[in-house]
């Protein structure tokens, strides 16, 4: 079955301590980004990846970082995590930038 | 259409009614356009999606217009069902990013 895995799917912890979400897809795509989803704010793009070991920021890099160093993962890192961060995240992939989205269930992160 | 501040507007349609969703964008150059719904606990899925060099293009039961003089996107769903309720988002490529608005519930009267 063709899909984007995200995990954990829910995780809490505390200011400072350093996190990571991964993110998998099984369809072979080469356009791989992060999202985060705040009330009335809709989705905010995170960092992007065009292709292996390419990555750039999207609106809300701060505090975030990604690795692309193969095509099907794309992990998303906070080293010291705030509670700012606390959030729902979205991994999602495509084919390529102009093409639709995959999206995996989300990651609902709590930082205390 | 898209909200601001802290309230996602809700629109609010009779079964089996004619859905209308908006969307202004701010980008001229924007070239590429897509819709999403969200059910909730879920990720967003793809409805469709309209480049630029179009004015309309239509899937099953939905209809997506786009207006570039006044950078104007909506979508349409025809015969809304009770699975239609969900949010529903906009979004535009820009500068090799993709921007979402942020979004309108659709709530379907009984």
């Amino acid at each position: 079955e063709a899909q984007v895995t995200q995990n954990p799917r829910y995780l809490i912890t505390v200011t400072g301590k350093k996190l990571t979400v991964t993110c998998s897809q099984n369809m072979n795509h080469e356009y791989m980004s992060w999202y985060r989803q705040d009330p009335g704010l809709g989705l905010r793009q995170i960092y992007y990846s065009m292709n292996v070991e390419v990555t750039d920021k999207g609106d809300v890099p701060e505090g975030y970082k990604v690795s692309r160093k193969e095509k099907r993962n794309f992990p998303l890192i906070l080293e010291s995590p705030s509670p700012n961060q606390t959030s729902l995240y979205f991994c999602a992939s495509s084919w390529g930038l102009e093409n639709e989205q995959y999206f995996g269930p989300g990651t609902r992160l709590t930082v205390t | 259409g898209e909200s601001v501040g802290l309230h996602l507007p809700t629109l609010s349609v009779q079964e089996g009614d004619n859905s209308i969703i908006n969307c202004a964008y701010s980008n001229s150059a924007s070239d590429y356009f897509i819709w999403y719904k969200q059910e909730s606990g879920k990720g967003p899925q793809f409805i469709i999606d309209i480049r630029s060099n179009m004015d309309k293009r239509q899937g099953q039961r939905v209809t997506v217009l786009l207006n570039k003089t006044v950078k104007h996107l909506s979508l349409q769903i025809a015969a809304t069902q009770p699975g239609d309720s969900a949010v529903y988002f906009c979004a535009e490529i820009r500068d090799d990013k993709i921007i979402f608005g942020k979004g309108t519930r659709l709530h379907i009267l009984p």
